[in-house]
């Protein structure tokens, strides 16, 4: 089965920082490009970054730009994202998608981790 | 950055037919992609590249794109269809979501 499964998530002070992964299973990870997006309760659809597949093109979305760092392990079946400084605002399900090939669509989503950043 | 505006909300009755709309800045020039996200579960890709259909979505769910606008039309709408629709299009190197319409079917 194809399937994105997130883990790192949980509850941290603002000006934290927390480590993000998304293990992949069931397809060629290294044939596809990724993205982060996150979901702030009872609001909408957030991208946050963006790898390709070899690592070599990565972009970021303006509002989090500098607080995050993405990164991926072919090798393990991975894809991290890093955060700094983290905010009250940062607080969201954050979920890992996998690229639709030449498509612009992202057809694979896993189940999403919770951050909380409360002091 | 790059702005997609959806209207919040939309009400169908059963078996009607819903029209879901998404405006962009020259939209019809860029691929949009639709996704469907129930009340606590991740989004699921319904329409991508204007028209296409992934596999397994039923074929009351169609697309359209021209303009400045994409619309997701669902025929024959059933209760199962009430959800959460965002639209989506890649602007250069930016990944733009719409805030998402939430279709009631009453």
């Amino acid at each position: 089965e194809v399937q994105l499964v997130e883990s790192g998530g949980g509850l941290v002070q603002p000006g934290g920082s927390l480590r993000l992964s998304c293990a992949a299973s069931g397809f060629s990870f290294n044939d596809y490009n990724l993205i982060w997006v996150r979901q702030a309760p009872g609001k909408g659809l957030e991208w946050l970054s963006y790898i390709s597949s070899s690592s070599g093109t990565i972009y970021y979305g303006d509002s989090v730009k500098g607080r995050l760092s993405i990164s991926r392990d072919n090798a393990k079946n991975s894809l991290f994202l890093q955060m700094y400084n983290l905010r009250a605002e940062d607080t969201a399900v954050y979920y890992c998608a996998r690229d639709f090939p030449e498509s612009d669509a992202f057809d694979i989503w896993g189940q999403g981790t919770v951050v909380t950043v409360s002091s | 950055s790059y702005e997609l505006t959806q209207p919040p909300s939309v009400s169908v009755s059963p078996g009607q037919t819903a029209s879901l709309t998404c405006s962009g800045d020259k939209l019809g020039d860029k691929f949009a992609s639709w996704y469907q996200q129930r009340p606590g579960q991740s989004p699921v890709l319904v329409i991508y590249q204007d028209t296409k259909r992934p596999s397994g979505i039923p074929e009351r769910f169609s697309g359209s794109n021209s303009g400045n606008t994409a619309t997701l039309t669902i025929s024959g709408t059933q209760a199962m269809d009430e959800a959460d629709y965002y639209c989506q299009a890649w602007d250069a190197s930016i990944v733009a979501f719409g805030e998402g319409t939430k279709l009631t079917v009453l």
